[in-house]
């Protein structure tokens, strides 16, 4: 699976956008890009995924670019609940029947600040 | 609708004793997967089962790690005997099985081996 490069850290102001980017230039043409978070003692939670075109639902924006090396996660106005470590992964969506696993890194801390 | 629960949510417990974890994953998702998180390490897989069949073992760290999934409604993963570095929040996670699902985690077991 490809391996993904986010910043260690982030501030947003609460009621801002915040943007998340992340870089996966050695992405293959089927691998999906997926986003998590995880607030503090909580286990990850699922946030949204894409392909190749941008995508949104109630809780973030997907952007990837043509390219698809990077997409940026766009919280459209962030909140102070929304202080978490965000986790972008690229995995391989398998319909044979096996879940690929997923490979997560470091992630981003996001801050949101009152 | 319950998500997936995991048992206990804190062990302390003194190192060469037998651990025993327990996940539940959510009904209807036939994919189940258990995960390591520390600090220096990150989130990483342990092991995951499609249809309560082992499909991927190769993060079991060694001999001491054994999980099983009698049915489709449980899962435990043990540690015997345990050693302080296996110190760490255990997570189990489920899915649907194929294309590009998403998984979702339980809040994690916070192990502790004095």
């Amino acid at each position: 699976d490809a391996k993904t490069t986010q910043p260690p850290s982030m501030d947003c102001a609460e009621g801002r956008a915040a943007n998340l980017p992340c870089n996966h230039s050695t992405i293959s043409g089927n691998e999906y890009v997926y986003w998590y978070r995880q607030i503090h003692s909580q286990g990850p939670q699922y946030i949204i995924h894409g392909l190749k075109n941008n995508e949104t639902n109630e809780m973030a924006s997907l952007i990837i670019t043509e390219d698809r090396k990077s997409s940026t996660l766009i919280l459209p106005h962030a909140t102070l609940r929304d202080t978490a470590v965000y986790y972008c992964i690229v995995r391989v969506a398998n319909n044979a029947g096996n879940n690929r696993k997923l490979i997560w890194g470091l992630g981003t801390s996001l801050a949101v600040n009152p | 609708d319950a998500g997936v629960i995991q048992s206990p949510r804190h062990e302390v417990t003194e190192m060469g004793q037998e651990v025993t974890l327990r996940c539940k994953p959510i009904s209807g998702h036939n994919s189940l997967f258990w995960y390591r998180q520390t600090m220096m390490r990150g989130l990483e897989l342990l092991i995951y089962f499609n249809n309560n069949v082992p499909i991927d073992d190769s993060g079991m760290p060694e001999d001491r790690f054994s999980a099983k999934m009698p049915n489709a409604s449980f899962s435990t993963l043990k540690i015997q005997p345990s050693e302080p570095r296996d110190s760490a929040v255990y997570f189990c996670a489920s899915s649907t099985t194929g294309g590009y699902q998403p998984q979702h985690f339980g809040d994690g077991t916070r192990l502790s081996i004095l």
